[in-house]
């Protein structure tokens, strides 16, 4: 199957800061992109939706202004948490989708832990 | 709105067939049943997925009833590796949003 990576794979920060995370598909071209938030116990939480070269699509009760998207590329999305508190400590994953026969289905990442002190 | 319903939790012997079920008693007839499992803190893998006829891969069995209501996902010979989430999801095409619930714990016991 495709892969997606994600970078960091962890990450510990201070409070007020901004923390970047990547998402690539390393092997095809991902016309979409998808962001989860997932807390401890939890399942996960469907954050935004991304489009190639378009503005994210975010889901109900998600700041847009907190968690900025951007999906500039086919093969890289990022998400950036704008002056992070330690509540968005938490598990972050995105997955990928791109057209085709072969990779019309969704790929995830392997996540990205954010712990904010 | 929660479309699937599964138990909360399952154990399973080493070396046992693992029959996790799933409800999707509104599901459309365009709606696809997706299966995917998540390790912990590993991000989530496709499983398998079915429209209304069986289907099998080299991980799982899927079997749909024919009113397609439920499911059950079938990993013939559970191994420890196993043990993970395991997630059931109905969309209407591969391009729709996966929208997951609470899923299935399953613990693979030795």
């Amino acid at each position: 199957g495709a892969v997606v990576s994600q970078h960091p794979s962890r990450v510990i920060c201070k409070s007020g800061t901004s923390v970047k995370i990547e998402c690539r598909s390393l092997d095809f071209q991902a016309t979409t992109m998808f962001w989860y938030r997932q807390f401890p116990k939890q399942s996960l939480m469907l954050m935004a939706t991304s489009n190639e070269g378009s503005k994210a699509t975010y889901e109900q009760g998600v700041e847009k202004d907190k968690f900025l998207i951007n999906h500039a590329s086919l093969t890289l999305s990022t998400l950036t948490v704008a002056s992070a508190h330690p509540e968005d400590s938490s598990f972050y994953i995105c997955s990928a989708q791109g057209g085709g026969v072969s990779y019309n289905e969704q790929f995830f990442g392997p996540g990205t832990r954010l712990t904010v002190l | 709105d929660a479309k699937t319903t599964q138990p909360p939790s399952m154990d399973c012997a080493e070396g046992r067939a693992a029959n996790l079920p799933c409800n999707h008693s509104t599901i459309s007839g365009n709606e696809y049943v997706y299966w995917y499992r998540q390790i912990h803190s590993q991000g989530p893998q496709y499983i398998i997925h079915g429209l209304k006829n069986n289907e099998t891969n080299e991980m799982a069995s899927l079997i749909i009833t024919e009113d397609r209501k439920s499911s059950t996902l079938i990993l013939p010979h559970a191994t420890l590796r196993d043990t993970a989430v395991y997630y059931c999801i109905v969309r209407v095409t591969s391009y729709d949003k996966v929208i997951f619930g609470p899923g299935t714990s399953l613990s693979v016991i030795p």
